[in-house]
Parts: structure tokens; sequence; C-alpha cells
């Protein structure tokens, strides 16, 4: 199975600041690796799939990066609507898909 | 848009079985161009992929869940189902539906979700 693997596990930040979510797979991956916000209460949503690529309607202060087993979600300019958990998501091994722990974004 | 709704008892005895159903609506379930997953979020914590099936009827399941899972379509009335036996306390969880899209080979992506469902196990 392949693991996955986020860091930190929550960060605090404020509203204009540039944040980096780190992800990690026990495996090379490729670039087969999504990512999504989740509002408490809500269903995720996903921001970016194949690593970089972004999802229709999503802003353009998220961006992905990175391929094998190291990615990267950066929130360029956090908005108040941009504290959240996010995810990471592999769908290399699939059709058997594996997430990410989470990362808790929370206002400093 | 496509929409997508769970239903089904938010409360299930122990040893029996979870039942619920997704409909979707603003779109086919039998466009042939998606699969259509079950996704589940214990309390407090991250998501677990529970299975896919398509339109036509092919499964697949996660193997931690294999052995009592079944899910099924109903492209008649644009559904799908999941049937998990003999729960138990750690089934307690948010039940997804979501529409699985590929926009390459393998590069499965969950693009629209339900709004979820919190199904308990407790007697």
């Amino acid at each position: 199975d392949i693991q996955m693997t986020q860091s930190p596990s929550s960060l605090s930040a404020s509203v204009g600041d540039r944040v980096t979510i780190t992800c990690r797979a026990s495996h090379n991956i490729g670039k087969y690796l999504n990512w999504y916000q989740q509002k408490p209460g809500k269903a995720p949503k996903l921001l970016i799939y194949t690593a970089s690529s972004l999802q229709s309607g999503v802003p353009s202060r998220f961006s992905g990066r990175g391929s094998g087993t190291d990615f990267t979600l950066t929130i360029n300019s956090l908005q108040p609507e941009d504290f959240a958990t996010y995810y990471c998501q592999q769908s290399y091994s699939t059709p058997l898909f594996s997430f990410g722990p989470g990362t808790n974004v929370d206002i400093k | 848009q496509v929409q997508l709704q769970e239903s089904g008892p938010g409360l299930v005895r122990p040893s029996q079985t979870l039942s619920l159903t997704c409909t979707v609506s603003s779109g086919s379930l039998t466009s042939g161009a998606h699969y259509w997953s079950w996704i589940r979020q214990l309390p407090g914590k991250g998501l677990e992929w529970i299975g896919r099936i398509y339109y036509s009827g092919t499964t697949y399941y996660n193997p931690s869940l294999q052995s009592r899972l079944t899910m099924s379509v109903d492209p008649s009335k644009n559904q799908f189902s999941l049937k998990l036996s003999s729960v138990t306390a750690a089934d307690t969880a948010v039940y997804y539906c979501a529409r699985t899209f590929y926009p390459k080979p393998a590069a499965g992506a969950f693009d629209y979700w339900g709004q979820g469902t919190l199904v308990t196990v407790s007697s």
C-alpha cells in the first residue's frame, strides 16, 4: 500500500501570508497527486489534480508542485475563506486511492 | 452542475447492515465518463476511500472493507448504493458519495461530492 504523510499537521497563519503544505508518498507516484480543501461540516473540495493542474473555479492563489514522492500545495496571499483543512490524495495505485492525514490551517 | 445526495438511516445497530444510497442529479450516471465512489470520514479523523462502481456495475472495493462491502447501481434511477455488513462502532463516520473523474488514465480525482451523511453505529 502507498502511505501518504503531510506536514505540518497544523499551522497558524495570518491573512496575506504565503502558506506551503507538504505531502510525501511512501513510493514514487509520479504526478498522481490531488489536493482538497475541507471546511468544518462540509465535503472536501477538489483544488488541484495531477499535482499541478488547477481545478475549474479554484482561485489562482492556489498552486501545486512536485512529482515522485514529494509534493507541495502553496496558497499565496491567504484569504479568510482559506482557513480549512487540506488533504492530499494519491491515485497512482488506482483504483485503490488513499489520502493524507490532513493539515489544518487556522488563524494566527 | 452535477449534484449528489446521500440518503439512508442515521443510526444502525451493531452487527447489522449499513445501507446508503446516492442520487445523482443534473448529470447522468450512465455517461460512461466517470466512476462513482464512496468515501468516509471517521469522527475527527481523515478520509478513507471505501470503493467505486461504474454504471455497468463493475466494482472495486478497498481491501480493508471488501469482505463486508457490496455496491450496486440503478441507472434507471440515477442512483448507486452501498451496503456494509456486520458493522461495529468503528464504522461510525460521515459517509460521502463522490464522482470520480480521470483527467488522464489512472489520475482519478473526486470532483463532485455529496454533502455527507453521519451514520452512527450504536445499540
